[in-house]
């Protein structure tokens, strides 16, 4: 089945120590994005990819990073987590608007804890 | 700007009795509207969404909603809730944004059904 995959599903970092979180489709979906997630909230959007064009938003910290090798993997880097990034992250696909297929795929997550 | 508001943070609701969770957007073109389902620990999965077209929509699990121009509502409803139906419940609205779709999600609406 067509899919997007996290890896890992949980991530333990300690204070300061950078993490990187991945994400691959096999949906050949030409937008990937990355949410945050904390408790009892709607998901953030941190930033997204259209294709190889990276697009921030405006409120995302400079801490938060992303590389998008290829069609199908995306990764999420955390330059210097603090206590306030713990979380849950998730990853995303969709056609672009052009496609008229307005939905997006979410991953199952990957859940940060930072100690 | 787009907008989405969710009435009631937390409903509960017995087995078996209607499930209505209340959605609210706002949006200064055509929506394009969604429900979303996350289970604990999990990502987002698509219930059902309203792009054009017919008004009542069916979604997975037995849920539908109403698109309500005249209102501006977009309610989530399901006959006879079951235990399984226990989860967190997120409206959204599409923001066009150059070539993708910026998802507008609720706070969200977390549903508790009790035998």
């Amino acid at each position: 089945d067509a899919m997007v995959i996290q890896n890992p599903r949980y991530q333990v970092t300690q204070f300061g120590k950078p993490v990187t979180l991945s994400c691959s489709q096999t949906l050949n979906h030409n937008v990937m994005y990355w949410y945050q997630q904390k408790s009892s909230q709607a998901p953030k959007l941190l930033f997204h990819y259209y294709d190889k064009d990276f697009n921030n938003e405006a409120d995302t910290p400079d801490n938060f990073q992303s590389r998008r090798p290829n069609t199908s993997f995306c990764f999420l880097d955390i330059r210097s987590p603090g206590l306030g990034d713990a979380a849950m992250y998730l990853c995303a696909t969709s056609r672009d608007r052009a496609a008229g297929l307005y939905e997006q795929y979410f991953g199952p997550g990957t859940r940060l804890t930072v100690t | 700007a787009q907008s989405v508001t969710q009435l009631g943070s937390h409903v509960s609701v017995s087995e078996g009795a209607l499930v209505l969770l209340r959605c609210n957007y706002s949006s200064s073109v055509p929506p394009y509207l969604f429900w979303y389902v996350q289970y604990p620990n999990q990502g987002l999965q698509l219930l059902l969404k309203y792009t054009t077209g017919a008004t009542l929509v069916k979604g997975i699990n037995g849920f539908e909603a109403e698109f309500k121009k005249s209102e501006t509502s977009f309610h989530l409803t399901k006959p006879s809730a079951h235990m399984s139906d226990a989860a967190e419940y997120f409206c959204a609205v599409i923001q066009p944004s150059g070539g993708y779709n910026k998802l507008i999600f609720g706070a969200g609406t977390r549903l508790a059904v009790h035998p």
